[in-house]
């Protein structure tokens, strides 16, 4: 079974500056998805970046990109130039590809992100 | 488009009481999936629905029960409330086909249930 692990409970950011979020997973499987989500105090689960296993490039969106490590099974998320806004619940999640196993997401526990003005 | 909307937003029940939540999936979705995610945890899969067929389970009791009708919306049942079953439960869509790189999951904003 696959476990995503993220080591930081709790971090905290001076606005404008950068932070980098860690997530580590456990797979036998070569090909899968991994994403972070941002979850205010809404509660609505949003999709901040998705990376595809096959891809050696580390995805981006905008200021959101990651540090994808597929030997090391490292996924860490860094945000750039951090907003107010950006404060937030931010979880890793995996997916097994399609075919053969239903499309569940595993989460790890959460970095909840302060962002200090 | 439409995104994912869920129904209602907050529910208190007492514990043996039995509740049903409900989802909207995205426009053009064709896969529900349910997630329990318990006060200061990541969410844990529940079960999902691929075009109207259960397709996965979680870690969860038969109490646990769901449905997804034609137009792909979907409901989540649970029996027998227990004090535990106490979270927020989250719906996500998404537009699956066999064979295909995956898509990405779409969450609503959630129901709170509480159970006394």
């Amino acid at each position: 079974a696959q476990t995503v692990t993220q080591s930081q409970p709790e971090m905290s950011v001076q606005e404008a500056e950068t932070v980098t979020l860690s997530c580590t997973y456990d797979t036998s499987e070569s090909d899968y998805y991994l994403f972070w989500y941002k979850q205010p105090p809404s509660r609505q689960m949003i999709l901040v970046i998705r990376q595809e296993a096959y891809k050696q490039q580390n995805a981006t969106e905008n200021r959101f990109s990651v540090n994808f490590q597929k030997a090391a099974k490292s996924f860490s998320l860094k945000i750039s130039d951090s907003q107010l806004g950006d404060a937030a619940m931010y979880f890793c999640a995996y997916r097994s590809p399609s075919g053969g196993s239903n499309y569940k997401l595993t989460f790890g526990k959460g970095t909840l992100l302060t962002v200090n003005p | 488009e439409t995104g994912v909307t869920q129904s209602p937003t907050h529910l208190i029940k007492t514990r043996g009481q039995q509740v049903t939540l409900r989802c909207s999936s995205q426009s053009g979705h064709n896969t529900v999936s349910w997630y329990q995610q318990a006060l200061g945890q990541g969410p844990q899969f529940i079960f999902q629905y691929y075009r109207e067929e259960e397709n996965g389970r979680g870690n969860f009791p038969p109490r646990f029960s769901g449905l997804q009708f034609p137009n792909y919306s979907s409901e989540l049942n649970v029996n027998a409330l227990e004090l535990d079953d106490s979270a927020l439960y989250l719906c996500a869509s998404s537009l699956e086909q066999r064979g295909v790189p995956t898509d990405t999951q779409y969450f609503g904003p959630g129901t709170r249930l509480t159970v006394l």
